[in-house]
């Protein structure tokens, strides 16, 4: 079975530009969550959406935007970035009802 | 009252030891506490959780240990072995909702 998938795996982007990231949940997952991860520190809460509705958000500026979609995958929009949105951006999926959070293997957003 | 606190920040076991890891909360509401490993260039990879209303769980050579009166929580690998050297993030959420990580625990097991 596919774990979790997200798409690209790597970027690199201008401050200044827009960047779209994308996630694919397990199969049958209908909860997706979003996570934020800088260089030696704990992965940060950016967005939950569960049956294509926002179930949370985090302490992030309306720059970062998300949405999901009818087969449950989702997408991670950031406008205007700035140098300190470099990181790793993370996605997990997850049952309804199930606590359990599975993460893609993330992809790496470099900002110069 | 959101944190996870985690420590130690780095930790060298000998293969064959016992690596132990620590976490504390405040926040009472908390009801599911899982850890995470996670390799360089690599997603977190669910390790095993726990839920308040059970002292211990054990899976394979990994345990946690749960304290709900002192609320922290820990984290035991056995007969630790180089390929467990890793980091290691502890986190807790409640009732499904966002994953409230620790700063994590940058473990090396020396063959």
């Amino acid at each position: 079975d596919a774990g979790v998938t997200q798409s690209p795996t790597h970027l690199i982007k201008t401050r200044g530009q827009h960047v779209t990231l994308r996630c694919s949940p397990i199969s049958g997952h209908k909860s997706v969550s979003w996570y934020q991860q800088v260089l030696g520190q704990g992965p940060q809460f950016i967005f939950q959406y569960y049956e294509k509705e926002e179930r949370g958000r985090g302490n992030f500026p309306d720059r970062f935007s998300a949405r999901q979609f009818p087969n449950y995958s989702s997408e991670l929009n950031v406008n205007a970035l700035l140098l300190g949105d470099s990181a790793l951006y993370l996605c997990a999926s997850s049952l309804p009802a199930n606590t359990e959070a599975f993460f893609g293997q993330g992809t790496r957003l470099t900002v110069v | 009252q959101q944190q996870v606190k985690q420590s130690p920040q780095s930790l060298i076991v000998q293969k064959g030891g016992i690596s132990i890891i620590n976490c504390a909360y405040e926040n009472t509401a908390f009801d599911y506490f899982p850890w995470y490993q996670q390799f360089p260039g690599k997603g977190p990879a669910l390790l095993i959780a726990i839920r308040p209303d059970v002292s211990e769980k054990k899976e394979g050579r990994f345990t946690i240990s749960f304290n709900k009166s002192a609320k922290q929580f820990s984290l035991h690998i056995m007969d630790s072995q180089p390929g467990d050297s890793a980091t290691y993030f502890c986190a807790a959420s409640v009732q499904g909702g966002k994953l409230i990580f620790g700063q994590g625990t940058e473990l090396s097991v020396k063959p």
